[in-house]
């Protein structure tokens, strides 16, 4: 099993330029988050989906939209990126509450 | 809100030294909680967890107890090696019963040991 994957690994995007992260799990899991990860303040939830067909927002959800494609599938998308987007993103996927698992991550610069 | 606070690090140790990473929570009801581990260049990975009150979570030689009277869950490992050099991060999950939880992070512990 692949987990979950994430592409790009590695992104460089000019102050408004738009794109999407993807992710994928081939886990069967209901669940599935987007978190950023900035030095000195762990991980912050910025949108989640619950089951297939919702979503919500989770603590930093400005600037940021999402999709939940089907049950494997769950992307992120920044409209007009800004160098305050500039962070690690991490896809996780769970079954329940008790535990998630990660993605390798997409290091996205803003400049 | 919830919110996890850890120990400032980095943490920087000899091998065979005895490890602490402290971690207290603030939470309303019966929160879950969890260390996971993230080695460099990777994402991360869950380390151990206690769902309940006096549960001791342990794995790899690491544990943690859920001390709901202190509202703390620190790390410890008796005897650390050069393998364990890592970002530790204490989370608590507060889901009330549903079956997804939505993490909250702590600001993350590096942790290096020297051999």
């Amino acid at each position: 099993n692949a987990g979950v994957t994430q592409t790009p690994k590695f992104q460089v995007l000019k102050t408004g330029q738009s794109m999407t992260l993807q992710c994928a799990q081939d886990m069967n899991h209901n669940s599935m988050y987007w978190y950023r990860q900035d030095p000195g303040m762990g991980l912050r939830l910025i949108y989640y989906s619950a089951s297939e067909g919702t979503t919500d927002k989770g603590e930093v959800p400005n600037g940021y939209n999402v999709s939940r494609l089907n049950k494997r599938e769950f992307s992120l998308r920044l409209e007009s990126a800004a160098p305050s987007q500039t962070s690690v993103y991490f896809c996780a996927s769970s079954v329940s509450q008790y535990e998630q698992y990660f993605g390798p991550g997409t290091r996205l610069t803003v400049t | 809100g919830d919110s996890v606070t850890q120990m400032e690090g980095p943490v920087t140790l000899s091998e065979e030294a005895f490890l602490t990473i402290n971690c207290t929570y603030t939470a309303t009801g019966y929160p879950s909680l969890f260390w996971y581990v993230q080695y460099p260049g990777e994402g991360l990975q869950l380390l151990l967890k206690a769902t309940k009150a006096d549960d001791k979570g342990s794995n790899k030689g690491f544990e943690a107890t859920y001390r709901k009277e202190t509202t703390s869950f620190h790390l410890e490992k008796g005897s650390v090696q050069v393998s364990d050099s890592a970002v530790y991060f204490c989370a608590l999950s507060s889901a009330g019963g549903t079956s997804y939880g939505k993490l909250t992070f702590g600001q993350g512990t590096i942790l290096t040991v020297h051999p």
